[in-house]
């Protein structure tokens, strides 16, 4: 069974730049939910997606925005990139209302 | 909302002892689930335990069990004979049971060192 993958691992961005972030689901999951954790904190929720469907968004604003495809694999696309969105994206997936089992991350440095 | 808090932000234990992190949530739903995260420095959140409210019962896994209290809204996890691979953040983490939006709210983390 594979596991949740992201990519890339890490990437370096500068200010007023466009980033996608994707995500692989494991096996069988048919939902992705992506998560920002800044430096020291927990991760914040900003949006989940079940069946290619958004169900569900956090406290972020409209530059971020993310697809599901036919596969349930995902992005995360972020516009006009500040320095704030400097952090550890996670990615999380499950099937329907179980546990959600995260991926490895992408760490994103706006410069 | 539902918050849920973490007032331990470091814990240390020696090695083969026994430790346990606190967790606080607020609700106002009388069903959901909590969970603890281990967050070793490879970054990859890893799922420790899960509970689900209306269960009496504490959840076990190995060495891993909680003790929930639930009119006291306390949700805390027991580490026993600590491990050097134990050392961590680890989170704590509620979740609404319907079948909307079923988002993660953490709480900010205990950092647990694990003394040789």
């Amino acid at each position: 069974e594979t596991g949740v993958t992201q990519s890339p691992t890490h990437l370096i961005k500068t200010r007023g730049q466009q980033v996608t972030l994707r995500c692989s689901s494991q096996s069988g999951h048919n939902t992705v939910s992506w998560y920002q954790q800044a430096l020291g904190q927990g991760p914040q929720f900003i949006f989940q997606y079940y069946r290619e469907e958004e169900n569900g968004r956090g406290n972020f604003p409209p530059r971020f925005s993310g697809l599901q495809f036919p596969n349930y694999s995902s992005e995360l696309n972020v516009n006009a990139l500040e320095l704030d969105d400097s952090a550890l994206y996670l990615c999380a997936s499950s099937l329907d209302s179980t546990t959600q089992y995260f991926g490895p991350g992408t760490r994103l440095t706006v410069l | 909302a539902q918050t849920v808090t973490q007032s331990q932000p470091e814990m240390s234990v020696q090695e083969a002892e026994t430790v346990t992190l606190s967790c606080t949530y607020d609700t106002s739903e009388s069903d959901y689930y909590l969970f603890w995260y281990k967050q070793p420095p490879s970054r990859q959140m890893i799922l420790v335990i899960r509970q689900e409210a209306y269960k009496q019962q504490n959840a076990t896994e190995n060495r891993f069990s909680v003790n929930f209290q639930k009119a006291a809204k306390s949700f805390s996890l027991k580490i026993s004979d600590s491990q050097l691979g134990d050392a961590a953040m680890y989170f704590c983490a509620y979740r609404r049971p319907d079948t909307g939006r079923r988002a993660l709210t953490f709480g900010s983390g205990t950092r647990l060192q694990v003394q040789p």
